[in-house]
């Protein structure tokens, strides 16, 4: 079975553009979370989505967005991009909501952002 | 929220020895994960061990959630053991993260 999948893999973008990341969940997995990675740093939380509904918005700005659809991809938006937005975007799935599942959440191998 | 240390912050072995990570978190749980970040950044499970002892080939890990610890055992590391191992446990819906411990594994 495929693990959570992520693309694009590696991205280039200037301050102030806007940019779409995507994840397709472990299949059977309803549960999607996003976190963001700075260099020398451990994985911040910033949504869970949960049956397409938010179950949780870590501490982010607003023009930090997401979403998920009917088969439980996602996507993750970030407009007005700054040069500290530049970091590594993780996905993970699990099959609960993690605020009432005992079951571990499995990452993706990540989006690369760089703002110029 | 919970806080998690990770410690030590940095550890350099030769090829063939054994290490001991640690994670203190400051409340008593029950969800805590093991996870190693290679070079190229890929997050992988090791252990999902709210509490006891597991053991995978050369890894083992130890959670005693009354006394807010957990360890991480390598044994007979190899080159392919480097990266940053992270311990990291549930706060309502989101993973709380340690700040790592990076592990360099020489030949």
């Amino acid at each position: 079975d495929a693990g959570v999948t992520q693309s694009p893999t590696h991205l280039i973008k200037t301050r102030g553009q806007q940019v779409t990341l995507r994840c397709s969940p472990i299949s059977g997995h309803k549960s999607v979370s996003w976190y963001q990675q700075v260099l020398g740093q451990g994985p911040q939380f910033i949504f869970q989505y949960y049956e397409k509904e938010e179950r949780g918005r870590g501490n982010f700005p607003d023009r930090f967005s997401a979403r998920q659809f009917p088969n439980y991809s996602s996507e993750l938006n970030v407009n007005a991009l700054l040069l500290g937005d530049s970091a590594l975007y993780l996905c993970a799935s699990s099959s609960g909501p993690l605020d009432y599942s005992n079951q571990p959440q499995h990452f993706g191998d990540g989006t690369r952002l760089s703002i110029l | 929220g919970i806080q998690v240390e990770q410690s030590p912050p940095d550890l350099i072995l030769q090829e063939g020895a054994n290490s001991t990570l640690r994670c203190n978190f400051s409340d008593s749980v029950n969800n805590l994960q093991w996870f190693h970040q290679n070079p190229w950044g890929q997050l992988i499970n090791l252990f999902y061990i709210p509490s006891g002892t597991k053991q995978n080939g050369r890894l083992s890990a130890t959670t005693v959630a009354t006394e807010r610890y957990s360890l991480l055992y390598i044994s007979s590391s190899q080159t392919t053991d480097s990266g940053v191992y992270f311990c990291a446990l549930r706060e309502g819906g989101k993973l709380i993260f340690g700040q790592g411990t990076e592990l360099s594994v020489k030949p």
